[in-house]
């Protein structure tokens, strides 16, 4: 199925373990970007990837890896979950030369 | 400092009633502006953008650089526009970064 694609759509996990949340588009695109959805806040990017093997910092990295070795993947890992990751988080693609995102599922992530 | 301020947490509405949900932003620089919509149960989407100049679903965004805001208008809402609004900015001209506002719920009632 074409698109963009988000797993786990849902996860519980325990303050201190590592996380990683898969994202996966078909489209080819160079851009993919991650970022958590929180009440009050709206939408903050994490990290964002212009390609493969190229990542940089957006807005509120701190707690966050990623990695892109395939230019359809983006996984983003939490090393070490705190409560204060709970939240929604959001991958998004886009072409080159193309404003517009195209988002993913959501994934909710909630840290006891 | 770029940002997106969006007032309203929550818009509410009766059917068939204008709507103007606000957005006002500060952005050194030529920004490009955008509206995102998520209804319930659905992925975030692009609604519209400032540099079209169209209109979708009824909606419709002016960019104002004068008083540096991007309201999104509808002259008679619908049931089914019932919804969380964002605005958002980034550079124009090709970016690697949305600004989001922090979102206005419209809640339109029959």
């Amino acid at each position: 199925d074409a698109g963009i694609t988000q797993s786990p759509r849902y996860k519980i996990t325990e303050t201190g373990r590592q996380v990683t949340l898969m994202c996966h588009q078909t489209w080819s695109h160079s851009y993919m970007f991650w970022y958590r959805q929180d009440l009050g806040h709206g939408l903050r990017l994490i990290y964002y990837s212009a390609a493969a093997d190229i990542t940089d910092k957006g807005e509120v990295p701190d707690g966050y890896v990623v990695s892109r070795s395939k230019t359809e993947n983006f996984p983003l890992t939490l090393e070490s979950a705190t409560r204060s990751q709970t939240s929604v988080y959001f991958c998004a693609s886009r072409g080159p030369g193309y404003n517009e995102q195209f988002f993913g599922p959501g994934t909710r992530l909630t840290v006891l | 400092a770029q940002r997106v301020t969006q007032p309203e947490k929550l818009l509410s509405v009766f059917k068939g009633a204008p709507v103007e949900l606000k957005c006002n932003y500060s952005y050194s620089g030529s920004p490009e502006l955008f509206w995102y919509v998520q209804y319930s149960r659905q992925r975030l989407q692009l609604l519209l953008r400032h540099i079209s100049r169209e209109s979708i679903k009824g909606f419709t965004a002016d960019l104002n650089k004068g008083e540096t805001s991007f309201h999104l208008k509808k002259p008679f809402a619908q049931e089914e526009d019932s919804a969380m609004y964002y605005c958002a900015l980034s550079r124009l001209g090709g970016y690697n970064k949305l600004i989001f506002g922090a979102g206005t719920r419209l809640a339109v009632h029959p």
